[in-house]
C-alpha cells in the first residue's frame, strides 16, 4: 500500500504570509491526490484534487502542485488568515481501486494574528 | 441537503460491551465508507460499500467489527466485546459517481472504552 509522509510537526506562520505544506509518497504513482482540511473534533472537509497529468491546481487562495517525479505534492495557502488554522491531510488512492484512499497523518497549521 | 450525519456523536462504554454506530450518507450517494482515526493520526480505512454490497474490508477490521448497509442507504458499524484499544473517532463518508473521488465526511462518533 501507499506510504505517505507529511510533516508531523506543527507549522506556525504569521497572518498574511503564505503557508506551504508538503506531502511525500513512496511506491507507485497515484492517479490523483487530494487535500482535506480537518478541524478539531470534526470530520475532514475536501479542498482540492489534482490528477497525475496536472502540475498545478488553484482554488481561491489555495494552490496545489503535483510532481510525480519527486513523488511530492505541495499545498499553498496565500494571504493566510487565523481562520485557516487547522490540520491539513493529504490523501491518495490505493493501487487496487480508486475508492480506497490512504490518508497522511496531517500537518497542523497555526496562523498567528 | 443535510450532509452526512452520524449517531451518536459520543459514546462511553465499558470494556466488553457491544456498541453500534449509525451513519446516514448524503441521500443520492451510493458509496459509503467507514474510517477510524486516533489522536495525531489520519483516518484509517475500515470498509467500503457500494449500494448494499460491502466491497472491501481492511485487515484492521477484526472479527469483532461488522458493518452493514442493508438497503443501500444508512449503514451501521458494530463493535462487539469492546477493548480499550477501540477508543477512537469513527468517521463515515459518502460519495457518488457524480462526485467522483471526493468523499464527504460526517462529524464522526467518538468512542471511549473504559
Amino acid at each position: 500500500s501507499q506510504k505517505i509522509e507529511q510533516n508531523s510537526e506543527a507549522l506556525n506562520i504569521q497572518e498574511g504570509k503564505t503557508a506551504t505544506l508538503t506531502c511525500n509518497y513512496t511506491n507507485y504513482s497515484p492517479a490523483y491526490l487530494q487535500w482535506y482540511r480537518q478541524d478539531p473534533g470534526r470530520g475532514p472537509v475536501f479542498l482540492l484534487l489534482i490528477r497525475e497529468n496536472e502540475k498545478e491546481k488553484r482554488k481561491e487562495r489555495l494552490k496545489v502542485t503535483f510532481d510525480t517525479t519527486l513523488k511530492q505534492s505541495l499545498f499553498h495557502i496565500t494571504a493566510s488568515q487565523p481562520a485557516d488554522s487547522a490540520t491539513y491531510l493529504c490523501a491518495l488512492p490505493n493501487s487496487g481501486g480508486y475508492q480506497k484512499v490512504t490518508f497522511g497523518i496531517g500537518t497542523k497549521l497555526q496562523v498567528i494574528p | 441537503d443535510t450532509g452526512v450525519s452520524q449517531d451518536p456523536r459520543h459514546k462511553i462504554t465499558k470494556r466488553g460491551q457491544n456498541v453500534t454506530f449509525r451513519c446516514d450518507p448524503i441521500s443520492e450517494h451510493n458509496r459509503l465508507y467507514w474510517y477510524r482515526q486516533t489522536l495525531g493520526q489520519g483516518p484509517e480505512f475500515l470498509t467500503y460499500f457500494q449500494n448494499e454490497a460491502q466491497l472491501e474490508k481492511s485487515r484492521l477490521l477484526s472479527d469483532r467489527f461488522s458493518a452493514e448497509r442493508p438497503k443501500g442507504s444508512f449503514s451501521t458499524l458494530e463493535i462487539q466485546r469492546t477493548e480499550q484499544g477501540d477508543s477512537a473517532m469513527y468517521l463515515c463518508a459518502s460519495s457518488s459517481t457524480g462526485t467522483g473521488e471526493t468523499q464527504y465526511f460526517g462529524p464522526g462518533t467518538r468512542l471511549l472504552v473504559l
